[in-house]
């Protein structure tokens, strides 16, 4: 069964910290993988997205990585601000068809100053 | 604004009563996708429209509800009879698939249409 698991459900942090996201994936075939940012009651922008070759990638503070052996990616925020707090959802793409996209449940992190 | 529109942004509504949200696409997109997402889960696919074609719908989406594309732009989501667990956010998504070279599947989403069925 094609799944996305994020962890930790749920994240504190004080403002200026770093932090890291995980995401584990069990989806086949695999196409990429994005990490995308949900504002409360906005919807999802995406932040990165990775293919099979790509192991790493940075978007201004963050930096997504990707181990496709291990079906692990992380994604890690510097410097957080408080306009960091949101949502941080992973989603892989299922090769072939329509662009069916598998959601995880998200990290709902939160930047306190 | 050049994004995703959908409209109404929030629908409070009694159970049993019909409802229509709306939404329209960046211009050039071709892919029309519908999502439902519950709080604290992530988006669960509803539908999604090639042009004006609906090529796939999920077992989520039932006899109640329907979604259109006739013009190939903008795209309704309606939901007849709704139910208490109708209530979620409902969030619409587009993306443009190129004739020819690779296709990222990137995807835009709006702001969302967020439903509560009393």
């Amino acid at each position: 069964k094609n799944q996305v698991e994020q962890s930790p459900q749920s994240l504190i942090i004080l403002e200026g910290k770093n932090c890291t996201l995980q995401c584990n994936y069990t989806v086949s075939p695999f196409s990429n993988l994005r990490w995308y940012k949900q504002d409360t009651g906005r919807g999802p922008v995406s932040l990165t997205i990775m293919t099979f070759s790509e192991n790493t990638k940075s978007n201004g503070r963050y930096t997504a990585t990707l181990d496709a052996d291990t079906k692990q990616s992380s994604l890690h925020i510097t410097a957080s601000q408080l306009s960091d707090s949101a949502s941080y959802i992973c989603v892989v793409r299922v090769s072939g068809g329509y662009n069916k996209l598998i959601f995880g449940a998200g990290t709902r992190l939160a930047v306190h100053p | 604004d050049t994004g995703v529109s959908q409209n109404p942004r929030h629908k409070i509504t009694k159970r049993g009563q019909n409802v229509t949200f709306r939404c329209d696409p960046i211009s050039e997109h071709n892919r029309l996708y519908w999502y439902r997402q519950t709080l604290g889960q992530g988006p669960e696919f509803l539908t999604y429209f090639q042009n004006e074609a609906q090529l796939e719908k999920s077992r989520l989406l039932s006899d109640r509800f329907s979604a259109e594309r006739p013009k190939g732009s903008f795209s309704t989501l309606e939901i007849q009879r709704t139910e208490q667990g109708d209530s979620a956010m409902y969030l619409c998504a587009s993306s443009l698939v190129p004739t020819s070279g690779a296709n990222t599947g990137e995807l835009f989403f709006g702001e969302g249409s967020r439903l509560t069925v009393l």
